[in-house]
């Protein structure tokens, strides 16, 4: 398996532009969660699903910011409009729940928002 | 939730044992205590777990006390390689599989 797969690497945007991050999960994965790390918060839990049903999503900062499951085989987050602030990296990770909870990340989307 | 307290960073010489603790005196019976580590611009990868006894893997050992209020992540040989950040992480089971990353213990081996 290749792993969890994110797109793109890198973003860069205007304030204000709508950035949409991308993800695929580990196949057979029953969880997906969705992560931003800055230097000032660290690493955050935004959002997390299970079977594609989005189960807790108070991580998620503020409406600006959606994240869709259509399928077990992808995942979206959405900002819109993007402001500098958004500026972070984004991980995605997949598990396979009933294992020992080993959550597998992915490299990560670096967004810059000017 | 079950907080965890660690040092902000360490060093430890190459080839020897580093050892990580971790407090997480309001930890409840039934929670697990997870390490994971995050290299330089990676995604964190899991190391190892444990509820009550200590465990070991092949990537390091993790001791708990008796009383669970604490724990000690060990690398039995630390190369260039561990340098990182090792995050320790209780597992909130009364609300689903979520975990909550602190700020963690960034390691540094020296060479």
């Amino acid at each position: 398996d290749a792993g969890v797969i994110q797109s793109p690497r890198h973003e860069v945007t205007e304030m204000g532009q709508e950035v949409t991050l991308r993800c695929k999960p580990i196949s057979g994965h029953d969880y997906l969660f969705w992560y931003r790390q800055t230097m000032m918060r660290g690493l955050e839990l935004l959002i997390y699903f299970n079977n594609n049903v989005p189960i807790d999503d108070s991580g998620m900062p503020e409406d600006r910011f959606s994240a869709k499951m259509p399928n077990a085989s992808f995942s979206t987050l959405k900002i819109q409009p993007s402001e500098p602030r958004d500026s972070a990296v984004y991980f995605c990770a997949s598990m396979y729940g009933t294992s020992y909870n080993e959550q597998f990340f992915g490299p990560g989307t670096r967004l810059t928002v000017l | 939730d079950a907080k965890t307290t660690q040092p902000t960073s360490m060093d430890c010489a190459e080839g020897r044992a580093a050892n990580l603790p971790c407090n997480h005196s309001t930890i409840s019976g039934n929670e697990y205590v997870y390490w994971y580590r995050q290299i330089h611009s990676q995604g964190p990868q899991y190391i190892i777990h444990g509820l009550k006894n200590n465990e070991t893997n092949e990537m390091a050992s993790l001791i708990i006390t008796e009383d669970r209020k604490s724990s000690t992540l060990i690398l039995p040989h630390a190369t260039l390689r561990d340098t990182a950040v090792y995050y320790c992480i209780v597992r909130v089971t009364t609300t689903g599989n979520q975990f909550y990353f602190g700020t963690g213990t960034s390691l540094t081996v020296i060479p």
